[in-house]
């Protein structure tokens, strides 16, 4: 049972360019949520789940694309990376009324 | 204003002694409260649900006050271990929508 997972774990990225951060769960729980956190911000809700093929919106969603095709995996997507997407960022999935369990973090910095 | 407030301290604890600080929240509708504890910015993890009596797990005792929407989390007899930041996250509604505060620092000194 590995739980969370994510990849990278870091990543460097030159303005514009675009990539995915892979979030996994093997505890077939029906949320996921993705999260960055900056110094001094706690973690700010990007996008999140409650089952497959159901995503919304988050707190700060602009920029990033997310989908659930299946109940393991929600991939983030950036669309085209700005310095101010430079953060630490995390996946997260519950049962909906229990705790939350989180992956690693990819450290994500855009020049 | 945050829908989840904390005082980001740092909180400077004598080991052995007793730290205790609040989180307070704007929804009155919450339903869920859990203090998570991190480490040097790695992944937050579950340290204890927070019930309406009140619950403690060893060491650490959490109170939930729903007339003044505020959880309370308490460390006694503080370790070295114990220094990390305390965020105290809420679900508002039965479902997967946490909120979290942005932490509480705990610096426990020898």
């Amino acid at each position: 049972n590995a739980g969370v997972t994510q990849t990278p774990k870091f990543q460097v990225l030159k303005t514009g360019q675009s990539m995915t951060l892979q979030c996994a769960q093997d505890m077939n729980h029906e949320y996921m949520s993705w999260y960055r956190q900056d110094p001094g911000m706690g973690l700010r809700l990007i996008h999140y789940s409650v089952g497959a093929g159901i995503t919304d919106q988050g707190e700060v969603p602009n920029g990033y694309n997310v989908s659930r095709s299946t109940t393991e995996d929600f991939p983030l997507r950036l669309l085209s990376a700005a310095p101010s997407q430079t953060s630490v960022y995390f996946c997260a999935s519950s049962s909906g009324q229990g705790e939350q369990f989180f992956g690693p973090g990819t450290r994500l910095t855009v020049l | 204003r945050k829908e989840v407030e904390q005082d980001p301290g740092p909180f400077n604890v004598p080991e052995g002694a007793t730290v205790a600080f609040n989180c307070t929240y704007s929804n009155s509708a919450s339903q869920s409260f859990f203090w998570y504890r991190q480490d040097c910015r790695k992944e937050p993890k579950l340290l204890m649900s927070v019930y309406s009596s009140g619950n403690e797990d060893g060491r650490f005792t959490a109170q939930l006050n729903r007339a003044s929407q505020y959880i309370s989390l308490l460390i006694r007899d503080s370790k070295l271990s114990d220094s990390a930041t305390y965020l105290c996250v809420v679900n508002p509604l039965w479902g997967g929508k946490f909120q979290f505060g942005a932490g509480t620092q705990v610096v426990v000194t020898p």
